[in-house]
């Protein structure tokens, strides 16, 4: 089993769409989690971090949940800005695990 | 804003060869990182660094690699003898808690 597995998408959606992605990891023992976007032949770049209570920056929600090794990413009224590729990543100590991404474009 | 950086942007090395790609943290920051993304690949881990030393290393990261702060600022991943599946974008990153943030990356191609 992958350490991070992510849903690869492509997810394809309208402006103003709202979309999920979801990701599992298999490390009981992991500490951290953030959710980053990359953007075609660029550098990874943090999105957000994602607590145990659920947090929320703006248009974007995340969800941790501990007991299911699962974590969720939502992005409300989505523009056309938001398309790239979007990385849950796992932190266990000082080794941080990326899952493939899953690849968003929204259309107009 | 501080911001890591990286040079060169790309790097074109033959195989065999030995190649130093650099990275400049952020000032304040005390743990340090190389990744590597193989193109269409997903990002992966291969050292973290911290207080002048390795402090958790992937099973990507073998004998050909090391890392090395030379100096206050600098910090180096050598590979000692480049082979064309070395070919990929290396990006370093840098942290004070748990937040990383990454440079823009060294492309390497090894022909």
């Amino acid at each position: 089993r992958k350490e991070v597995e992510q849903d690869p998408g492509p997810f394809n959606v309208p402006e103003g769409a709202t979309v999920a992605f979801n990701c599992t990891y298999s490390n009981s023992a992991s500490q951290s989690f953030f959710w980053y976007r990359q953007d075609c032949r660029k550098e990874p770049k943090l999105l957000m971090s994602v607590y145990s209570s659920g947090n929320e920056d703006g248009r974007f929600t995340a969800q941790l949940n501990r007991a299911s090794q699962y974590i969720s990413l939502l992005i409300r009224d989505s523009k056309l800005s938001d398309s790239a590729t979007y990385l849950c990543v796992v932190n266990r100590g000082n080794d941080m695990r990326f899952g493939a991404g899953t690849r968003l474009t929204v259309k107009p | 804003e501080p911001e890591v950086t990286q040079t060169p942007s790309h790097q074109v090395t033959q195989m065999g060869q030995e190649v130093i790609l650099r990275c400049v943290p952020i000032s304040n920051h005390l743990y340090f990182y190389w990744y590597r993304q193989i193109l269409g690949q997903k990002v992966e881990f291969l050292v973290s660094f911290y207080n002048n030393e390795i402090s958790e290393k992937s099973e990507i990261f073998d004998d050909q690699f090391s890392v090395e702060r030379p100096d206050g600022s600098n910090f180096t991943l050598k590979i000692r003898s480049t082979k064309l599946e070395d070919s990929a974008m290396y990006f370093c990153a840098s942290n004070e808690y748990y937040e990383q943030y990454f440079g823009p990356g060294t492309r390497l191609t090894v022909t």
